[in-house]
């Protein structure tokens, strides 16, 4: 069975401040891991995966993920907050070898300030 | 493309009717999923289809069913609707087990009164 964990499910930055993300997960075999934002009134958009390629995972918008086994973590970066990343951002894990059963987190709310 | 269509945008339905929630993907993914989603709860997997003729459960689909006889449509039906049922429901599909990220609709909301 595979669980995901977020933490913290509301996060405010300042515009231009560091936006860090948590997610561990626990998984039985080797994981793919993803990283989705939701804007809201709208589905879920890929920011990026890790599938047993590299650990350090860049995706769109300037933002970036790494995997990290023996903290069983993949938390989400991104340099400089735009008052645009303001979202609901959901981690989620599926067994390597699969490609349609997703656990998802709880979400975190990312707020952006001026 | 137009990627993942979901049909309707929204639905009210009365305790007890049935409905389906249409699913349709043009990009020839093998692989689709259906998710409700909650406040709190993240989206939970309720069945998915690993090919045309393959359907499975996943964690919550009692009062849920699917089929899957095309490549292209996916539906979700409701067999007799319960309040708890109110709900966000996305679809979703992939293309591979080696390109395994899914591409999600934009959603139906559906209420149940």
């Amino acid at each position: 069975a595979q669980s995901v964990t977020q933490l913290g499910s509301h996060v405010s930055v300042s515009e231009g401040a560091l936006v860090l993300l948590r997610c561990n997960y626990s998984s039985s075999v080797p994981p793919y891991l993803f990283w989705y934002v939701q804007y809201p009134n709208q589905g879920l958009q890929l920011l990026l995966k890790y599938t047993s390629a590299a650990t350090l995972v860049k995706g769109i918008n300037g933002f970036e993920a790494e995997f990290k086994k023996s903290e069983t973590s993949f938390h989400l970066t991104k340099p400089s907050a735009h008052m645009s990343d303001a979202a609901e951002y959901f981690c989620a894990v599926s067994e390597a070898g699969t490609a349609s059963k997703l656990t998802f987190g709880t979400g975190t709310r990312l707020q952006v300030t001026l | 493309n137009a990627g993942v269509t979901q049909t309707p945008k929204f639905q009210v339905l009365k305790t007890g009717q049935s409905m389906t929630l249409q699913c349709a993907q043009d990009m020839n993914h093998e692989y689709m999923s259906w998710y409700r989603q909650d406040p709190g709860m993240g989206l939970r997997l309720i069945h998915y289809s690993v090919g045309a003729g393959i359907t499975d459960q996943g964690e919550v689909p009692n009062g849920y069913n699917v089929s899957r006889s095309t490549t292209e449509d996916f539906p979700l039906r409701l067999l007799s609707a319960a309040p708890s049922q109110t709900s966000v429901y996305f679809c979703a599909s992939s293309y591979s087990l080696g390109r395994p990220e899914q591409y999600f609709g934009p959603g139906t909301r559906l209420t149940v009164t």
